[in-house]
Formats: C-alpha cells, sequence, structure tokens
C-alpha cells in the first residue's frame, strides 16, 4: 500500500513568487494535515482538512491557503513568498481520530 | 498551557548505549506519537500510543497518562539511530486552537557515535 506522497520533493522560488505544493493521502484516509518546519523551529500546523473541508487553520497568514479534492488529495498554496517561507512542508493523512501518517516533505527554499 | 516538552535537547551516545528521551504534556490527550526525523527531513512515525508500552525491535515507547509523561527507549544503539526524536500529542479537546491537529514536542537530537 503507498504512503503519502508529496510532490515536488524540492523547490527554489523567487520572492514574491507563489507555489503549490501537492499532497496524496493513504488510500482510503479522509483527513490530511499541513505542517510547517522551518529551519532550526519545530513543526508547526498550518492546516487541516477533512471531507473536504477546511476544519483548522494555524497561525498563519492568508496567504497560506490550500484545498482538499474530491479523491481526498490536497493542495497546500503560499501566495507572496517571502524568504522565511524557506521550510519544509510536511503532509499527514488521517483515517480519522488520533491516527497520523507522514509524507517525506517538500523542501522549498525562497531566494 | 498546551505545550509538548522534551528532554534532552540533544543528546550524544556511544553505541551501545542505553538511551532514554521524554517526554511531558500539560493536558488530557487521546494519543501520543513518537515521530523520527533523520537529516534528509522526512518523518517516519515510531509509535502512537494512548496507555501502557509499545515494544519494536530495539525500540520501546511507554506512556504514564496519570503523570502525563512518555518515554522512548533505544536498547544497543547504533550510529543508524542517529536523527531527531519528536514526541506529538492530540488534545481531547480543542487547547489554544488545536483541535483536530497534533501539537508538537521541539525534539532531541540524537547522535549516536561509533
Amino acid at each position: 500500500e503507498a504512503g503519502v506522497t508529496q510532490s515536488p520533493t524540492h523547490l527554489i522560488k523567487t520572492r514574491g513568487q507563489q507555489v503549490t505544493l501537492r499532497c496524496s493521502p493513504i488510500s482510503g484516509h479522509t483527513s490530511v494535515y499541513w505542517y510547517q518546519q522551518a529551519l532550526g523551529l519545530g513543526l508547526q500546523f498550518l492546516l487541516w482538512y477533512d471531507e473536504g473541508e477546511e476544519r483548522n487553520r494555524g497561525n498563519f497568514p492568508p496567504r497560506f491557503s490550500g484545498r482538499q479534492f474530491p479523491n481526498y488529495s490536497s493542495e497546500l498554496n503560499v501566495n507572496a513568498l517571502e524568504l522565511e517561507d524557506s521550510a519544509l512542508y510536511l503532509c499527514a493523512s488521517s483515517p480519522g481520530g488520533p491516527q497520523a501518517f507522514f509524507g517525506q516533505g517538500t523542501r522549498l527554499t525562497v531566494v | 498551557k498546551n505545550e509538548v516538552e522534551q528532554s534532552p535537547q540533544n543528546l550524544t551516545a556511544q553505541e551501545g548505549e542505553f538511551i532514554t528521551i521524554n517526554c511531558s504534556y500539560s493536558v488530557g490527550i487521546s494519543a501520543l506519537h513518537w515521530l523520527q526525523q533523520h537529516p534528509g527531513g522526512g518523518i517516519v512515525s515510531l509509535f502512537m500510543l494512548s496507555s501502557g508500552k509499545k515494544k519494536h525491535g530495539r525500540l520501546i515507547a511507554t506512556i504514564n497518562i496519570q503523570e502525563k509523561h512518555s518515554s522512548l527507549h533505544i536498547t544497543a544503539s547504533h550510529p543508524r539511530d542517529s536523527a531527531v526524536y519528536i514526541c506529538a500529542v492530540k488534545y481531547f479537546r480543542d487547547y489554544g486552537g488545536s483541535q483536530g491537529n497534533l501539537i508538537f514536542g521541539k525534539g532531541t537530537k540524537l547522535s549516536v557515535k561509533p
């Protein structure tokens, strides 16, 4: 069974640009979580999607947004990139309840 | 207060040593996760606990719900165990906007020398 897959694995963007990161959950999982891990910092919760709806949002500005598709895959969009958005972005999926399965992450570098 | 605290922050051990990493939290949880993150960044879920003890190979995780404390033990440590170990909890209730998501500790960086 395939695990949580994220794409791309790495990318470099210029300040002010926009970026879209993608996450495919484990088959049958309806919840997708997005986390940011900036250099030297711990994991911070970004967004939670379940059954296509945004259920909770972390303390991030509105230029961080996302959506979940009918097949439960998810996108994270970041507009007007800033240097401090450089981070590892991790996606986790869950069938519900406390379980969480993590992807390998997308490393975003903003220059 | 809804922090998750880990100790130690950094840990250096010699190959073969027994290692313990601790995690404490402040309010009721539905589950606690121990995660491993290698330098490449990807995270592997080691254990999910809601009570008692779990063992997988050389790794043992315990949780004491009354004391709000969990430990991760590594027996006969090996250089390949070098990684950051992260404790994360899911709270029963929505504390400080934590509904549904995991709250993470800052991690323990383990380095095992040959």
